[in-house]
């Protein structure tokens, strides 16, 4: 079966721009969550997502922003884009409410110019 | 504090040999998850293995296994028979079941850089 697709892989912005990502997640899984990687700061948890609705942020400014749709895929919403904002944005999916099995994606890489 | 460390940033080991990746945390929830996750150098994160606080026996998958030691807080990945292919970044995680918001998110360490050398 389909893995967790994330679009697009590369994205080059330049500052003050705002940027979308797009994650889908495996059919059934209904938990979308969102981390940043960066080489200083590391894998950084910015929110979760289920059925819709948030269930938990990470310590990210209110430029981060994301969403859930009806059919579980999910997009995260940069604004106002600043250097420190280039990252490795990763997706990841699970099936149940309170499950271990987290499937990732294989990220969005944005750098922002 | 860091909840997960990863002492080690850069491990070396020659093919078809084991290795051991070191991996301590901290937490005062009675349940948790513990994850290890392997990041090559395309991006993904591949999930390895999960070993949860009140497994009795030490998880295993395949060539990994992880040696769980609850007492001292530590999780450590070990792969035997190294191969080349198993040249990457290793992620230890935590989820921390009952903390009310933390329930769904992965707290990750600052991982350890593998290469295995023929």
């Amino acid at each position: 079966k389909a893995g967790v697709t994330q679009t697009p892989r590369y994205l080059i912005k330049t500052r003050g721009q705002q940027v979308t990502l797009s994650c889908s997640p495996i059919s059934g899984h209904r938990s979308v969550s969102w981390y940043q990687q960066t080489p200083g700061q590391g894998l950084q948890f910015l929110f979760e997502y289920f059925s819709e609705t948030q269930r938990n942020k990470g310590n990210f400014p209110g430029r981060f922003s994301g969403r859930q749709f009806s059919n579980s895929r999910s997009e995260m919403n940069v604004s106002t884009l600043e250097l420190g904002d280039s990252a490795l944005y990763l997706c990841a999916s699970s099936a149940l409410r309170d499950t271990y099995g987290y499937t990732f994606g294989s990220g969005t890489r944005l750098t922002v110019v | 504090a860091q909840k997960i460390t990863q002492t080690q940033p850069g491990m070396f080991v020659q093919e078809k040999e084991a290795v051991t990746l070191d991996c301590t945390y901290d937490t005062s929830d009675p349940s948790y998850g513990l994850f290890w996750y392997k990041q090559p150098s395309s991006g993904e994160m591949i999930f390895l293995i999960y070993q949860g606080s009140y497994d009795q026996q030490n998880a295993t998958e395949g060539r990994y296994s992880l040696n769980f030691q609850k007492a001292r807080k530590s999780a450590n990945l070990v792969i035997s028979a190294s191969q080349l292919g198993d040249s990457a970044m290793y992620f230890c995680a935590m989820r921390e079941i009952n903390s009310g918001g933390s329930n769904y998110k992965l707290t990750f360490g600052k991982g350890t850089l593998l290469t295995v050398n023929p």
